[in-house]
Parts: structure tokens; C-alpha cells; sequence
């Protein structure tokens, strides 16, 4: 299939460190995405990680890829109030050629209590 | 600004109608993919196109038609609309379809049916 899964809702509080876990399908898949998306608004890449990497750190983002079980993390230091937003994990998946689609995960409502 | 351009922004229409998105992709782009965003079904693929030619399909209804023009601007057209239509829609395009990297989206088209 290709369903990706990820948690609901999470709740933090400013400054703490937020987690936020995804569990896809395609163990063939190239890039894994993380995109923002605030509310009436469009989505916003946040990162993106290389399928043959462990990890990525980008200033308050780090990401973490374990490939034998299919689970990506995105980790926000520091988390502000305005990192409240859905997060939306992303696989792609290619078919040979240039034919390539990304799943999106159900997405995770991030919120971040002062 | 992304470089992906939507439009219109916001659209409201009548059950049974016909309506056309329209999206330019980032410069240098050859593909073009459509994403449907809906509380019941989240972010959904539709379609992908690269250099005027289709090349992915998703859950794209029969009443929903693309096309990529030799400029590399896409149209998405819904037809025969009901209520369940309503939804965000996003055009993304990418740099390397090939490998599914460097996806960018625009703002989206808000759909509202009536």
C-alpha cells in the first residue's frame, strides 16, 4: 500500500523540544519530505532528507531516518509559538523514467502552548 | 514566492458546473503534478505530467481532467462539480523528477461548491 502514517496531534510547550514521527511504506523511496502547513495557508518545505542518510540537521530541524523500519522523526529545538502548524511527512516514490509522485502523510497538528 | 503559480486563488461555483485551475510551474520545471486537499481524504495525489506528457495517475476522478501545454502550463478541469469537490488544490512542479527531488508547490486554489 501506500499509506503513510503519522500521529494526530501533539502539544508542547514553548521551548521544549518537539517530535514529531512517521512511519511509511516504500522502502524504495528516494527523498523523505517534511512540509508546514499553517492554517489557510499552502505548504512550506521545511526539510528534506536523502534516503541513504542517517540524519540532517538544519538549525532547529533535525531529522532522523531509520530505513529497516521505515520510521522518520522530525525533531524542532527550541519550539516556538510559531511553529504551530500541521507537519506533514512526505515519501516519493518513482517509477523509472521521469514518473515520480510524493504520499503524503494524515499530518500532525503541532501545538505549542506559551 | 515559490515560483509555482496558481490561479485563481479562491473559486466558487455551483454543483454541476465546469471549472478550469490553472498553474506555471517554477522556471526550468518539466513536471507538473496536481494534489487535491480535503478534511475527508487529506492531501491526495492526482496527476503528473512531465513535458506534456502524462505520467502518473492517482485518485483522480473521471470527472477531473489535466492537461500540460507546450509553454509547460497545466490545467485542471472539474467537471459535473458536487459538493464533495470543495477542496484545496495544489499544483507542485520539480526539478528532478527522476529521482522526486526538489518538489515545490504553490499557494493552492481554494474550490468552494455550492
Amino acid at each position: 500500500g501506500e499509506d503513510v502514517e503519522q500521529s494526530l496531534f501533539l502539544s508542547v510547550r514553548e521551548g521544549d523540544s518537539s517530535v514529531i514521527n512517521c512511519t511509511y511504506t516504500d522502502s524504495s523511496s528516494t527523498y523523505l519530505y517534511w512540509y508546514k502547513q499553517e492554517p489557510g495557508a499552502g505548504l512550506q518545505l521545511l526539510t528534506y532528507i536523502f534516503s541513504n542518510m542517517d540524519m540532517k540537521q538544519d538549525q532547529r530541524l533535525t531529522v532522523l531516518l531509520n530505513k529497516k523500519d521505515k520510521h522518520l522523526s522530525l525533531r524542532i529545538a527550541d519550539t516556538q509559538t510559531g511553529d504551530s502548524a500541521i507537519y506533514f511527512c512526505a515519501e516519493s516514490l518513482n517509477y523509472g523514467g521521469a514518473t515520480n509522485k510524493l504520499i503524503f502523510g494524515t499530518g500532525t497538528l503541532l501545538a505549542v502552548q506559551p | 514566492d515559490s515560483g509555482v503559480t496558481q490561479t485563481p486563488k479562491h473559486l466558487i461555483t455551483a454543483t454541476g458546473q465546469r471549472v478550469t485551475l490553472r498553474c506555471s510551474p517554477r522556471s526550468g520545471d518539466l513536471s507538473v503534478y496536481w494534489y487535491q486537499q480535503s478534511l475527508d481524504q487529506g492531501l491526495q495525489f492526482l496527476i503528473q505530467y512531465y513535458n506534456g506528457e502524462e505520467r502518473a495517475k492517482g485518485n483522480i476522478l473521471e470527472r477531473f481532467s489535466a492537461q500540460q501545454f507546450p509553454d509547460l502550463h497545466s490545467e485542471l478541469n472539474l467537471s459535473s462539480l458536487e459538493l464533495g469537490d470543495s477542496a484545496l488544490y495544489f499544483c507542485a512542479s520539480s526539478v528532478d523528477p527522476g529521482t522526486g527531488f526538489g518538489y515545490t508547490f504553490g499557494s493552492g486554489t481554494r474550490l468552494t461548491v455550492v
